[in-house]
């Protein structure tokens, strides 16, 4: 069982530099969303997606990208990293209404 | 707007001790709630939730919740933590129309023989 797969785990850019977090999901899931974790500020929204075709902004989505080609994909674009950018990236799915999110194990992204 | 307050940042405790963290959401129609928890160096995992029914709910590794719904509260609970217990939890919540978390800052526990 694959679960959630993000790839890579670790990541180190340049400010100004872009980049692609992948996330995929062998489970059929129509909901994937992507977070930040950041110390004392816990995991927040990026965006979301509910399905192929459908995404949409959330607590913080300046800065990202996103898009939903298939139901089992939903890459992270980071288009000119910035320092802010600095955190650990979790993408996470769950199946529609079951409201159980499964995350994927991360990716520790540094933005000097 | 949903939010989840959880109100100790960092708790220290011997093993056998007993634990109790605080959550508190606001919002004003039906949730859903949930604890995770993230032990060093791993992703989130779901430690135990609450959608309806009993509000004493129980979860793994000897873990329970209650939800009081008059005091907006789901605090998490242990008899008694063990070393393997440190980790750090996340409380947080969702409305039931929709998959959308939203996330406590989190409790970092520590747990000391």
């Amino acid at each position: 069982n694959a679960g959630v797969t993000q790839t890579p785990k670790f990541q180190v850019l340049k400010t100004g530099q872009s980049m692609t977090l992948q996330c995929a999901q062998d489970m059929n899931h129509e909901y994937m969303s992507w977070y930040r974790q950041d110390p004392g500020m816990g995991l927040r929204l990026i965006h979301y997606s509910v399905g192929a075709g459908i995404t949409d902004q959330g607590e913080v989505p300046n800065g990202y990208n996103v898009s939903r080609s298939t139901t089992e994909d939903f890459p992270l674009r980071l288009l000119s990293a910035a320092p802010s950018q600095t955190s650990v990236y979790f993408c996470a799915s769950s199946s529609k209404g079951k409201n159980i999110q499964y995350f994927g194990a991360g990716t520790r992204l540094s933005v000097l | 707007a949903q939010s989840v307050s959880q109100h100790n940042h960092h708790v220290i405790l011997s093993e056998a001790a007993s634990l109790e963290l605080g959550c508190n959401y606001s919002y004003g129609g039906t949730v859903n709630l949930f604890w995770y928890v993230q032990y060093p160096g791993q992703h989130l995992q779901l430690l135990l939730k609450y959608f309806s029914g009993d509000p004493l709910v129980k979860g793994i590794k000897g873990f329970e919740a209650e939800f009081i719904k008059s005091k907006f509260s789901f605090n998490l609970r242990k008899p008694s933590v063990q070393w393997s217990d440190t980790a750090e939890y996340f409380c947080a919540v969702s409305n039931p129309n929709t998959d959308k978390l939203i996330f406590g800052t989190g409790t970092r526990l520590q747990v000391f023989p």
